[in-house]
């Protein structure tokens, strides 16, 4: 199975901040690598998707890059309703899986 | 508007069984592969089950095989997932999500129900 780490697992940023957040899968994955975003135990809202292409509605202040083993997920400038927890997932390769998440605080 | 309805969810001893249901609208379902994904109590996704398009082909993670069965009805729109032999690592929500594809075979989970919760104890 691949697995993926995020680091950090949370963090704490003002609003108008850069925000950064990393995905590390266990093995190469090519592009394969999605981002969601989930709040207060709502469904999660898929937010990036082939490493970098921005799903349709989705700000652009939030953006994606890597290919390999190594992603990033970037919030250029971090607004009140973007403070959530964040996955990446990998479909490389069943199973599907999930990164731990990053919670993203004031 | 693509909507994803989950019913089913309930309190279960452990051992026992349900069914699931994820109620599909806004899209055509019988062209599109769907999937289960849970979230335990305050813990991160974790990918349960996917279905093809057309039912031919089922994927389950190994924390479940065997032990829940994915299926669809395209004629109702409808996904299921049975689940037997349920423990109390089995609580969690479950969502069922839209399978969608990118780059001729990445795969990602555009639209997601609200979720049902399964809770196992005795």
């Amino acid at each position: 199975d691949i697995q993926m780490t995020q680091s950090p697992s949370s963090l704490s940023a003002l609003v108008g901040d850069r925000v950064t957040i990393t995905c590390r899968a266990s093995q190469t994955i090519s592009r394969h690598l999605n981002w969601y975003q989930q709040k207060g135990g709502k469904a999660p809202k898929l937010l990036i998707y082939g490493a970098s292409y921005l799903q349709s509605g989705v700000p652009s202040r939030f953006s994606g890059s890597g290919s390999g083993t190594d992603f990033t997920l970037t919030i250029s400038s971090l607004q009140p309703e973007d403070f959530a927890t964040y996955y990446c997932q990998q479909s490389y390769s069943t199973p599907l899986t999930f990164g731990g998440g990053t919670r993203v605080e004031i | 508007e693509v909507q994803l309805v989950e019913s089913g969810g309930a309190l279960v001893q452990p051992g026992g069984s349900l069914r699931l249901s994820c109620s599909a609208s806004g899209f055509t379902f019988s062209n599109y592969a769907m999937s289960w994904v849970r979230q335990a109590p305050g813990k991160g996704l974790e990918w349960v089950s996917g279905v093809s398009s057309a039912d031919n082909n089922t994927y389950y993670a190994d924390s479940v095989r065997g032990r829940f069965t994915i299926s669809r009805d395209n004629s109702k729109n409808t996904l299921y997932l049975r689940m037997n032999g349920l423990s109390a690592e089995d609580t969690a929500v479950y969502y069922c999500a839209k399978v969608d594809y990118y780059d001729g075979s990445g795969l990602d989970f555009d639209f997601w129900g609200q979720g049902t919760l399964v809770t196992v104890s005795s």
